[in-house]
């Protein structure tokens, strides 16, 4: 059974305070891993899709890189505005076209 | 734009009332997907449609149906809502291919009272 696990669940830091949001996941061969970011009272919003181990994606102060194991997104010098709920999910071959969630990793960025 | 449209916002039914959930997406999407959210618990995966009439079970498909008539709209049903199923639903569309991301609408919040 594909499992994710998000680390920490929750992370306060400061206006221009860089750190990294991780996610562990087992998978029967992985077919991509997602990171998504939601809002309060909004549904996900995709930011990376990444498929092999190596791998790496940036957009603006978020960078997304992917091993074996696990999966990190690094927030390089935090705004306000990036504060939300980062949600990591994974694709496995045997699990067709569903995606599996992690329990989202809440950032809070005090300016 | 990819746009999922999710019927209601909020809404609040009794015990024991049949509820429907509508979904609508404008991209010709083949996949569907009903997930519900609970904090502590993450997205959860109920039932998942890959073509029309055609619907698979997710994680957690007890006490809900769905049905998908047309390409674009796939329904959740609560045969007979319980408290239980007091959650935030969220409706996803994707491509047909492996690497294909969900786009996700903007979540029915729903409280069985």
């Amino acid at each position: 059974e594909d499992q994710v696990t998000q680390s920490p669940e929750a992370l306060r830091l400061q206006e221009g305070e860089s750190s990294s949001l991780n996610c562990s996941y087992t998978v029967s061969g992985l077919r991509g891993l997602f990171w998504y970011r939601q809002d309060p009272g909004k549904g996900p919003e995709f930011l990376f899709t990444l498929y092999s181990a190596g791998e790496e994606k940036e957009k603006e102060r978020l960078k997304a890189t992917l091993t074996k194991k696990e999966s990190f997104l690094h927030i390089t010098a935090p705004k306000p505005e990036d504060s939300a709920t980062y949600l990591c999910a994974v694709r496995g071959i045997q699990g067709a076209q569903k995606l599996v969630f992690g329990q989202g990793t809440r950032l809070t960025i005090n300016p | 734009d990819v746009k999922v449209t999710q019927s209601s916002r909020y809404l609040v039914k009794r015990t024991g009332e049949k509820v429907f959930l509508e979904c609508v997406q404008d991209m010709d999407h083949e996949n569907m997907f009903w997930y519900r959210q609970d904090p502590g618990l993450g997205l959860r995966l109920i039932y998942f449609s890959y073509d029309v009439k055609m619907k698979e079970k997710g994680d957690i498909p007890e006490g809900y149906s769905v049905s998908r008539e047309k390409k674009e709209r796939f329904s959740l049903i609560l045969e007979s809502a319980s408290t239980n199923q007091t959650s935030m639903y969220l409706c996803a569309s994707s491509l047909g291919g492996a690497r294909e991301k969900l786009f996700f609408g903007s979540g029915t919040q729903l409280s069985v009272l």
